[in-house]
């Protein structure tokens, strides 16, 4: 079981390029989540999904976008970065989002992000 | 809406204890969690304490829970080198649609 992985590790661009991170599960998780944490400011979502083909926006989601066609993964765009999109972004998922500790959310390395 | 707040920065003497401290402003927070970051590495969950107990121990660690306060506090005993990380304090609701809320991390470093 690999658990969570994201990919890339890092990655530079100039403001105005477009990427696309990546997140994978192998623990059948329904539920995935992106997250960027910034310096003081722990971790703010930016959108999750709770399935296959649904995605759904967190507090922080503009200027990003996600997709999830597959269950294993769920990808996070940056159409147009932002020097404000500067961040380390955390991919997370859980096996749903009930009241249990079961649904605790599992996460990948992260991706640290600078936006020139 | 939902907030949790703890201190940014501990420093311990390596054998003491820690106590990393938080507050939640969630009355109908279920559940609450500890989470650790090492660096360069993503969140690791700790522990976790269900909102209708007051304590939790788990070997070094213990969980104390003042749910008329809003208050969690984790306990680590002995802290040694290792336990040099962030340490973020997290709640989640009572709707199943709840999302984690996590606080900004207590970074603990170890003295000699």
């Amino acid at each position: 079981n690999a658990g969570v992985t994201q990919t890339p590790k890092f990655r530079v661009l100039k403001t105005g390029q477009s990427m696309t991170l990546l997140c994978a599960q192998d623990m059948n998780h329904e539920y995935m989540y992106w997250y960027r944490q910034d310096p003081g400011m722990g971790l703010r979502l930016i959108h999750y999904s709770v399935g296959e083909g649904t995605t759904a926006k967190g507090e922080v989601p503009d200027g990003y976008n996600v997709s999830r066609l597959k269950k294993q993964n769920f990808l996070l765009g940056l159409e147009s970065a932002a020097p404000s999109q500067t961040s380390v972004y955390f991919c997370a998922s859980s096996y749903g989002s009930g009241t249990g500790p079961a649904d605790t959310q599992y996460f990948g390395p992260g991706t640290r992000l600078t936006v020139l | 809406g939902e907030d949790v707040e703890q201190s940014l920065f501990l420093s311990v003497r390596e054998g003491d204890s820690s106590v990393i401290n938080c507050t939640y402003t969630d009355s109908s927070s279920t559940y609450l969690y500890w989470y650790k970051q090492e660096p360069g590495a993503g969140l690791q969950l700790l522990t976790y304490i269900f909102s209708n107990m007051d304590m939790k121990q788990d070997q070094r660690l213990t969980v104390l829970l003042n749910k008329k306060d809003k208050h969690l506090s984790l306990r680590i005993a002995d802290t040694q080198t290792g336990d040099s990380a962030i340490y973020f304090c997290a709640e989640k609701g009572y709707s199943s649609a709840s999302k984690i809320i996590f606080g900004s991390g207590t970074r603990l470093s170890i003295r000699p």
